[in-house]
C-alpha cells in the first residue's frame, strides 16, 4: 500500500519549544514537498526536494524553518522556536518530478499555544 | 495575475450537477489537475488534463479547459453528499524543477 506517512498526526506545544515533524515518501519518489494549510492562506509551499537535495525552500521563513532529508525515505520540518502563528496543518506530498502529480500524507496538524 | 483563482464556496442539491471553475496564469502550462480534499485528510488527485486537450471525462467527473481563457472546470454529474469537500485547481508550469501551484480551493457543500 503505496502512501506518504506523515508523524505526529497531531501536536499542541508551547510557544517557544521545538517541533519536528516528519515524513515518509511513497517508494521510488524523489520529489518530497512540503505544505502548509491555513484558513487565511490556504495551501503554501514552503519547501521542496528532489533526490535529497533542497530545490526551493523560498516558501519558508528562514529565521525558525529547516527541512532536511537525511536519508531518501525520511523527509523532516522543524521549527524552533515555534510561535502561535505557526498553528496549520503541515503537509508532505512525494512525486516523481517537481512538476507532475504530487501525492500527500494525511497531514500534522501543529497548535502552538 | 500570478495566482490560481478559484470561487471559494458553492452549494449544490444533491442529485443536481456541481461546477467548480478555475483560472491558472501560465498558457504553458503542461498539466492541470484538480484535488480533492475531505475534512481531517489530504489531498488526494482526483483527475487531470493534458494541455492539448480541451474536455476528459471520467464517470462522473467532466474536465473543460479553455486555455484560450485559462480557464479550466471540474462537473461532477449527480453530486452526492459524499462528494462534499474541498476541491482544488493546480496548473503544472512548463518549467523544469517548478512545483504545482495550487488554488486556495473551493468548498463543495452538498445538502440532501
Amino acid at each position: 500500500d503505496a502512501r506518504v506517512t506523515q508523524t505526529p498526526r497531531h501536536k499542541v506545544t508551547e510557544m517557544g519549544q521545538e517541533v519536528t515533524m516528519r515524513c515518509q515518501p511513497i517508494l521510488g519518489h524523489n520529489t518530497v514537498f512540503w505544505y502548509r494549510q491555513t484558513m487565511m492562506q490556504g495551501l503554501e509551499l514552503l519547501a521542496y526536494f528532489r533526490n535529497r537535495a533542497p530545490l526551493d525552500d523560498s516558501g519558508m521563513p528562514k529565521d525558525r524553518f529547516s527541512a532536511e532529508m537525511p536519508d531518501a525515505t525520511l523527509a523532516t520540518l522543524k521549527i524552533q522556536p515555534s510561535e502561535p502563528r505557526d498553528s496549520a496543518v503541515y503537509f508532505c506530498a512525494s512525486g516523481l518530478k517537481a512538476n507532475t502529480e504530487a501525492f500527500f500524507g494525511q497531514g500534522t496538524r501543529l497548535t502552538v499555544v | 495575475g500570478e495566482d490560481v483563482e478559484q470561487s471559494l464556496f458553492l452549494s449544490v442539491r444533491e442529485g443536481d450537477s456541481s461546477v467548480i471553475n478555475c483560472t491558472y496564469t501560465d498558457s504553458s502550462s503542461t498539466y492541470l489537475y484538480w484535488y480533492k480534499q475531505e475534512p481531517g485528510a489530504g489531498l488526494q488527485l482526483l483527475t487531470y488534463i493534458f494541455s492539448n486537450m480541451d474536455m476528459k471525462q471520467d464517470q462522473r467527473l467532466t474536465v473543460l479547459l479553455n486555455k484560450k481563457d485559462k480557464h479550466l472546470s471540474l462537473r461532477i454529474a449527480d453530486t452526492q453528499t459524499g462528494d462534499s469537500a474541498i476541491y482544488f485547481c493546480a496548473e503544472s508550469r512548463n518549467q523544469a524543477g517548478t512545483a504545482l501551484i495550487f488554488g486556495k480551493g473551493t468548498t463543495l457543500s452538498v445538502s440532501s
